[in-house]
């Protein structure tokens, strides 16, 4: 089955960039999609098809994908931007919905 | 405003059963895929199952399968999930997703709150 892997924790000062890496077997073939999550809250869709956002999301969410590593980035970071990352794809092969393990953002 | 809200959860013993509801409002029920993922407790995301406009498409994570059956009634605006044989390793906080027509891929972009699942002995 398709795997997504994502680094545990990243920590950011606020006003930097926080980058968070998404990898997969040829992962640059797929739509990655990357979600929010605060605690005690519902994921929330902040990049869709690699790189599009939503309504409401801020431009300082942008996201790219190529090779076996998909990106997101939050520019300017704010304390609000704490929260878990998950990144995602659709595996046709499998035909399966695949979720990476997340990674934990601490502003600093 | 559109919205998802499930409900159903409890704790339940293992082996037994339980069937989640989520009620759809604010937009075309019947036009949308929807999707059933679960969160263990501290832990990630875990896709469960997700089912066509139809019911003509249904598909499950290799964990439930054979155990789990999705349905909906568009008539109702309601998704349904049945879990059977439940097991330890089925905890968890169990969301409904609207699949997102604006993408390509199935990303999701409505999510309900979640209803919490718990199989204890």
């Amino acid at each position: 089955s398709y795997v997504l892997t994502q680094p545990p924790s990243v920590s950011v000062a606020p006003g930097q960039t926080a980058t968070f890496t998404c990898g997969g077997d040829e992962i640059g073939t797929k739509s990655v999609h990357w979600y929010q999550q605060k605690p005690g809250q519902a994921p929330v869709l902040v990049v869709y098809d690699d790189s599009d956002r939503p309504s409401g999301i801020p431009e300082r969410f942008s996201g790219s994908n190529s090779g076996n590593t998909a990106t997101l980035t939050i520019s300017r970071v704010e304390a609000g931007d704490e929260a878990d990352y998950f990144c995602q794809v659709w595996d046709r092969n499998s035909v399966h919905v695949v979720f990476g393990g997340g990674t934990q953002l601490t502003v600093l | 405003q559109e919205q998802l809200v499930e409900s159903g959860g409890g704790v339940v013993q293992p082996g037994a059963s339980l069937r989640l509801s989520c009620a759809a409002s604010g937009f075309t029920f019947s036009s949308y895929a929807l999707h059933w993922v679960r969160q263990p407790p501290g832990k990630g995301l875990d896709w469960v199952a997700v089912i066509s406009v139809d019911e003509n498409n249904k598909y499950f994570a290799d964990s439930v399968k054979g155990r789990f059956t999705i349905s909906r009634d568009n008539s109702k605006n309601t998704l349904y999930l049945q879990m059977n044989s439940l097991r330890v390793e089925d905890t968890a906080v169990y969301h409904c997703a609207r699949r997102y027509l604006s993408s390509s891929g199935d990303s999701f972009d409505i999510w309900g709150q979640g209803t919490m699942v718990t199989v204890s002995s």
